[in-house]
């Protein structure tokens, strides 16, 4: 079945370094892969969405790669701030012609000042 | 900026009660959403709906479960007799066209709490 893993423990950095943030998928190909940040009881906000045939999308301070190959992506925050402090979500979508989204856990980031 | 809203923002009923959340999409876009977050799990997909019927839905979605765009504003889920399991945060989404790979905007969601 398909599997989609980020990393289940917090990823504590300080305040304006890189954080890099891990999506894994098994037995998906996904047509694109999108990344959306979620506050404690809020809804999930969208980011960055990249697709298939592309390796890298960038928007201000973030950066997301997608490897096809090894099945993953990274999501990349630079000059963190303590703002960014929240959970980070990958989903995969529309692979195989459905086009179901499938979300991950998340990974919760705590930028320390 | 426009927002998708649901309502209510908090709703407690007992179980085996129907129960109506209800969402307002963003007014010029064609395509929504039902997901479901249980408590400390992962936003789960429960059904799109696009030109005014369901375009995918997934195995939650069974026949307790419905959607309905009554009028040319709300979009709303129904389900018929909740169980205690159906409790968790409902978010609807919305997205600009007709092209699914177009930014989804959620809303802030209705927590529902089955007793």
């Amino acid at each position: 079945s398909q599997k989609i893993e980020q990393n289940s423990e917090a990823l504590n950095i300080q305040e304006g370094k890189t954080a890099t943030l891990t999506c894994n998928y098994t037995n998906y190909s996904p047509a694109y892969l999108q990344w959306y940040r979620q506050d404690p009881g809020r809804g999930p906000v969208f980011l960055l969405l990249i697709r298939e045939n592309e390796k890298e999308k960038r928007k201000e301070r973030l950066k997301v790669t997608f490897d096809t190959t090894l099945k993953q992506s990274l999501f990349h925050i630079t000059a963190s701030q303590p703002a960014d402090s929240a959970t980070y979500l990958c989903a995969l979508e529309g692979g195989g012609g459905s086009y179901i989204p499938t979300f991950g856990r998340g990974t919760s980031l705590i930028v320390h000042p | 900026e426009p927002e998708v809203t649901q309502t209510p923002s908090h709703q407690v009923t007992q179980m085996g009660q129907e129960v109506i959340l209800r969402c307002v999409p963003i007014s010029n876009h064609l395509y929504f959403y039902w997901y479901r977050q249980i408590l400390g799990q992962k936003v789960e997909f429960l059904v799109s709906f696009y030109n005014n019927e369901i375009s995918e839905k997934s195995e939650i979605f069974d026949d307790q479960f419905s959607v309905e765009r009554p009028d040319g504003s709300n979009f709303t889920l129904k389900i018929r007799s909740t169980k205690l399991e159906d409790s968790a945060m409902y978010f609807c989404a919305s997205v600009k066209g007709s092209d699914r790979s177009n930014e989804q905007f959620f809303g802030p969601g209705t927590r529902l709490t089955v007793l």
